[in-house]
């Protein structure tokens, strides 16, 4: 079946640090890639997405490009900033039912 | 602006209790799924729904029951028989049969026991 492995937490950054938050996946045929992120006690919010192999999904300075050779969808951002500190979920559509399968989550702190 | 609104965003169960969470969405979205979200072990799929009186077992099925009554609403019933309820509840929805288009997330539950 289909699986989403993401490299675990907690991540620890400094104000203005470059973040790489891996994301490899697992499925049959060409599914959609997502990036979301939880703030505390909040639900997820969509960071951005990807639909296709190449396709790169930008949002409020991250970014991530779908690698169908190497099957990842790495999150990255040049500068983070303090308000960025959340859990990042990765997470894929493989088609039937709109279902998606998620990551575990990677916790971002930022810290000044 | 239209979204997702879950109730209430507390909640406390005693045991040997059923309690119902509540899940409204005014999007227009015929797809309608719950998630519980422990620590650590991201999000697992409890039901999901594609259409008004339709709805299946997700992963982690055993101990709830919802319905689909109407387009709008998804209610999640946390029945005694689930012996480890506390937990982050989520729910979401989509358009059908769409899967480059994203789900969208209530703000949750958090149900805990007495």
């Amino acid at each position: 079946g289909d699986s989403v492995t993401q490299m675990e937490g907690p991540v620890t950054l400094s104000e203005e640090a470059f973040l790489t938050i891996n994301c490899t996946y697992t499925a049959t045929g060409y599914p959609s890639l997502f990036w979301y992120v939880q703030y505390p006690g909040e639900g997820l919010q969509l960071l951005l997405k990807a639909t296709k192999a190449d396709d790169k999904g930008s949002n409020k300075g991250f970014e991530a490009t779908y690698r169908k050779e190497t099957t990842s969808f790495h999150l990255e951002k040049g500068s983070v900033q303090v308000s960025d500190s959340a859990v990042y979920f990765c997470a894929l559509n493989g088609g039937g039912g709109n279902k998606l399968t998620f990551g575990t989550g990677t916790q971002l702190k930022v810290e000044l | 602006d239209g979204g997702i609104t879950q109730s209430p965003k507390y909640l406390f169960r005693k045991e040997g209790q059923n309690v119902t969470l509540s899940c409204e969405q005014n999007l227009n979205h015929d797809a309608m799924y719950w998630y519980r979200q422990d620590p650590g072990q991201g999000l697992r799929l409890i039901y999901y729904s594609q259409i008004v009186n339709d709805f299946q077992k997700g992963d982690i099925a055993e101990g709830y029951s919802v319905s689909r009554e109407k387009k709008e609403s998804f209610p999640l019933t946390v029945t005694s028989a689930q012996k480890n309820p506390t937990a982050f509840y989520l729910c979401a929805s989509s358009i059908r049969d769409r899967e480059i288009e994203p789900q969208h997330f209530g703000d949750g539950t958090r149900l805990s026991i007495l």
